[in-house]
């Protein structure tokens, strides 16, 4: 079946380093792929998606590329700041259902 | 900006009540979802619908029940509540036809529901 993981959290960084939340999926057919982003208290937020192979999504200076090949959508940014803290969720989009599934998400803590 | 509403935000409640959680959106999306969230993290789809008299069950049972007689209106009811439903419920709701292409979903902000 289709499946999302993440790696295991919780990731703690200082301020201004880079940051790699990794993210692998097993899917069939040709999901869409997306990474959400939870706030304390909140519900889920969209960060970003891509649609298709190859694809980069980006916001907020946050990118991650959908690699068909590595079955792979690993979230990055170059620089992180202390409001970037949050729990972020990978997911994909089942294509016959249109359902979400999410993996485990990672959270982080940035420290000043 | 999305707009889907929760309401309430938080309820703390006996066993033994029942209660109704309320999610409304203003989208005209035709999908709507109801997810439960452990105190790890990990997000669980309850139940879902893909119109006005379509509900089906998520991949995690659940002691809940919902009904969609509107499309903006998505309800989840506990007819007894226990304390092993203390959680998180996150409603969503996503587009259908061309803009539904890409299923992404919407969510609201959450009802944290404590049960004593």
């Amino acid at each position: 079946g289709n499946s999302v993981t993440q790696m295991e959290g919780p990731v703690t960084l200082s301020e201004e380093a880079f940051l790699t939340i990794n993210c692998t999926y097993t899917a069939t057919g040709y999901p869409s792929l997306f990474w959400y982003v939870q706030y304390p208290g909140e519900g889920l937020q969209l960060l970003l998606k891509a649609t298709k192979a190859d694809d980069k999504g980006s916001n907020k200076g946050f990118e991650a590329t959908y690699r068909k090949e590595t079955t792979s959508f690993h979230l990055e940014k170059g620089s992180v700041q202390v409001s970037d803290s949050a729990v972020y969720f990978c997911a994909l989009s089942e294509s016959n259902t249109g359902k979400l599934i999410f993996g485990q998400g990672t959270t982080l803590q940035v420290k000043p | 900006e999305a707009d889907i509403y929760q309401t309430p935000r938080y309820l703390v409640i006996g066993t033994g009540k029942k209660i109704t959680l309320e999610c409304s959106q203003t989208m005209g999306h035709d999908k709507m979802y109801w997810y439960q969230q452990d105190p790890g993290m990990e997000l669980h789809l309850i139940h879902y619908s893909y119109g006005v008299n379509s509900t089906e069950k998520g991949d995690l049972s659940s002691e809940s029940t919902v009904s969609r007689i509107r499309t903006e209106h998505f309800p989840l009811t506990l007819e007894s509540a226990r304390p092993s439903h203390t959680s998180q419920y996150l409603c969503a709701s996503s587009p259908s036809g061309l803009a539904g292409a890409i299923n992404e979903q919407f969510f609201g902000p959450g009802t944290r529901l404590t049960v004593l």
